[in-house]
């Protein structure tokens, strides 16, 4: 069973900035990409951005730009998301998953990690 | 800018049939997943593009696209199968649209 392992839950303040991190299998960033999705208690799921490692390209949802920041590790297999200027709308639980690849374009995303739930709060 | 319309709930008695729709604009020309959430954990890839099983997957989850509409169909519904469903579409980057999607999520419930 493939596994993607999140870091731990994190309580934050307006304004600061959080990074969570994604242990992903060893063979993950040859032929995939990672994808960041959010969820506020009780709401959808919001796609936030991906990576796809071997290429080294980004991209981020609108929505998210100039705050999100997607970064992988090629030497540890881990991505990392970080988002900064928090306020207490990203209070949410966010995943990160692994996506298939069409050519540049991301597809399904097969195996999630756990969830890291982040609250910002004063 | 590009964005998928689902049913929030949807009620079906056990045995029965469960069909959870999906709308966007031209989405037959576009690929779709669906992911099934029960509370308190990650989504599980329950069908990818448009109507593939995934490995462990049962065959009760089927998936079709017709006109501007998907369809996920859960045949023989159990209790078990009691969750969120959302639909997701992977498409080419453009200005006015996010390259991936996801549709706002119904929830099933087995009565």
């Amino acid at each position: 069973q493939v596994q993607l392992v999140q870091s731990g839950a994190e309580v934050k303040k307006p304004g600061s900035s959080v990074k969570v991190s994604c242990k992903c299998p060893g063979d993950t960033f040859n032929t995939y990409g990672i994808i960041w999705v959010r969820q506020a208690r009780g709401q959808g799921l919001e796609w936030m951005g991906g990576i796809i490692p071997l290429f080294h390209s980004t991209i981020y949802a609108q929505v998210f730009e100039g705050r999100l920041t997607i970064t992988a590790d090629a030497s540890t297999t881990t991505s990392y998301m970080e988002l900064t200027n928090l306020r207490s709308e990203d209070t949410a639980s966010y995943y990160c998953s692994r996506a298939s690849l069409r050519g540049t374009s991301y597809q399904a995303a097969d195996f999630w990690g756990q969830g890291t739930l982040i609250t910002v709060s004063p | 800018s590009f964005a998928l319309a689902q049913p929030p709930s949807v009620s079906v008695a056990p045995g029965q049939t469960a069909a959870i729709t999906c709308a966007g604009d031209n989405l037959e020309y576009k690929t779709v997943h669906w992911y099934q959430q029960k509370p308190g954990q990650a989504p599980v890839l329950v069908i990818s593009n448009d109507k593939d099983r995934p490995s462990g997957i049962p065959e009760r989850f089927s998936g079709s696209i017709s006109g501007n509409t998907a369809t996920l169909t859960i045949s023989r519904v159990e209790v078990g199968d009691e969750a969120d469903y959302y639909c997701q579409v992977c498409q080419v980057w453009d200005t006015d649209s996010d390259p991936v999607t996801f549709g706002g999520g119904t929830k099933l419930t087995v009565l």
